[in-house]
């Protein structure tokens, strides 16, 4: 079983529309989570970090469910600029940091 | 700030040659540095951490004499891919992580290796 799963979509969603991502780790030491985005050939860049009361900037969400560890990201109103690949991350508080395989998302005009 | 450069962004080159990557933090000193290869359609694995001064350390899987890690600046770690084949293509990219933010790592742009 992967340390971090995610389901490798793609998602293809109308622009304006709503879409949700989701995560699950197996390690139930983790102990800081993130959502990255990682566009078309280039490096991830940090979207926002995860916290157990959630947390919200702007139209993105995130949640994290430790008992059944279990991580989403809520993505409103979509953006063609959203379009990329949703990478859910996990940290077991040693400074490494493993990466899900990603959640492809594509904005349809 | 926080911007971590890497070089080169894209490279091709020969079987049995070597290969070196660069990582530079520009505005920041990196005591650390994170190796990843990524290959197409999966996810980011790391392969070795880079310490300031000291031995790198490997995941498991990864073979150090062929991925040569060197550290000696605290702003500059270096990847050698050595004797290079097709199976070694792939995205490396580092990362280092910024301490002003408690959960900040920031990454460099990835090098783009293709071996022929």
């Amino acid at each position: 079983r992967k340390e971090v799963e995610q389901d490798p979509g793609p998602f293809n969603v109308p622009e304006g529309a709503t879409v949700a991502f989701n995560c699950t780790y197996s390690n139930s030491a983790s102990q800081s989570f993130f959502w990255y985005r990682q566009d078309c050939r280039k490096e991830p860049k940090l979207l926002m970090s995860v916290y157990s009361s959630g947390n919200e900037d702007g139209r993105f969400t995130a949640q994290l469910n430790r008992a059944s560890q279990y991580i989403s990201l809520l993505i409103r109103d979509s953006k063609l600029s959203d379009s990329a690949t949703y990478l859910c991350v996990v940290s077991h508080g040693n400074e490494k940091l493993t990466f899900g395989t990603g959640t492809r998302l594509t904005i349809i005009p | 700030g926080a911007v971590v450069s890497q070089h080169p962004s894209r490279v091709i080159c020969k079987s049995g040659t070597s290969v070196k990557i660069e990582c530079r933090s520009l505005d920041f000193q990196a005591t650390t540095m994170f190796w990843y290869r990524q290959f197409p359609k999966q996810s980011l694995m790391l392969m070795a951490t880079s310490n300031e001064g000291s031995k790198a350390t490997y995941e498991q899987g990864v073979e150090k004499d062929k991925f040569l890690i060197n550290h000696a600046s605290l702003t500059l770690s270096t990847l050698t891919v050595t004797s290079a084949h097709p199976e070694d293509s792939s995205f490396y990219i580092c990362s280092a992580r910024v301490h002003l933010n408690p959960y900040g790592y920031t990454f460099g742009s990835g090098t783009r290796l293709t071996v022929v």
